[in-house]
């Protein structure tokens, strides 16, 4: 079956630009979270989704980010005047309401020049 | 103090070593644990989920789980070529809570 997918796959922008990013969960998932990994690093919660509301967001690091997932599918974060500290790869993850195992997507790679 | 820690590497081991991979965690809460793999330019994959304290085995991989000292391990028999990448460990309280990842071990395993 599909698995999580992620698009684009990469986005090259300019500081101060807006840019969107997919994330298309595993079907029947009800939970779905978006991390951001720097380069050496884990990744780092950004924004949980349970259904189609944020049930945490916490991680989301100013309002320059904002997520949305308006059927309870597919989500999309969206970064508004994108800065070069935003570079990184953004993953999203899901999981059933049932289970905490959580299954990741292949991760956009987003530069900022 | 991080809440997460695990040695960076990178950890060079010959083909058939046992590895041990370790992260040692500060919140007491945690009783959610899992190790991810990771490939270069890939997400991460599930390959240990583990409830509370104990072992867990699943062909060569062997998850530990030692609450009392906030240290859980990661065992991989026989290593292979194919088992280089970045291993990842991660953990949560409850459920519903967000994961708080650690950064990492790059681990090759050399022919």
């Amino acid at each position: 079956g599909a698995g999580v997918s992620q698009t684009p796959s990469n986005k090259v922008t300019e500081k101060g630009k807006y840019v969107e990013l997919r994330c298309d969960p595993i079907s029947g998932h009800t939970a779905l979270y978006w991390y951001r990994q720097s380069l050496g690093q884990g990744p780092e919660f950004l924004i949980y989704f349970q259904g189609t509301g944020a049930a945490d967001d916490s991680g989301l690091p100013n309002d320059r980010f904002f997520a949305v997932r308006p059927e309870g599918s597919v989500s999309t974060l969206k970064i508004q005047r994108t800065e070069r500290g935003d570079s990184a790869v953004y993953l999203c993850a899901s999981s059933t309401d049932r289970e905490q195992t959580q299954y990741f997507g292949p991760g956009t790679r987003l530069l900022v020049l | 103090q991080k809440e997460v820690e695990q040695d960076p590497g990178p950890l060079s081991v010959p083909e058939g070593a046992i590895v041990s991979l370790n992260c040692t965690y500060s919140n007491s809460a945690f009783q959610y644990f899992m190790w991810y793999r990771q490939y270069s330019r890939k997400g991460p994959e599930l390959l240990m989920y583990t409830y509370s304290s104990g072992n867990k085995e699943d062909g060569r991989f062997t998850a530990q789980v030692d609450k009392s000292s906030k240290y859980i391990s990661l065992f991989i028999r026989d290593s292979q070529p194919s088992d280089s990448a970045t291993y990842l460990c991660a953990m949560n309280g409850n459920y519903g809570q967000n994961f708080v990842f650690g950064p990492g071990t790059r681990l090759s395993v050399l022919p």
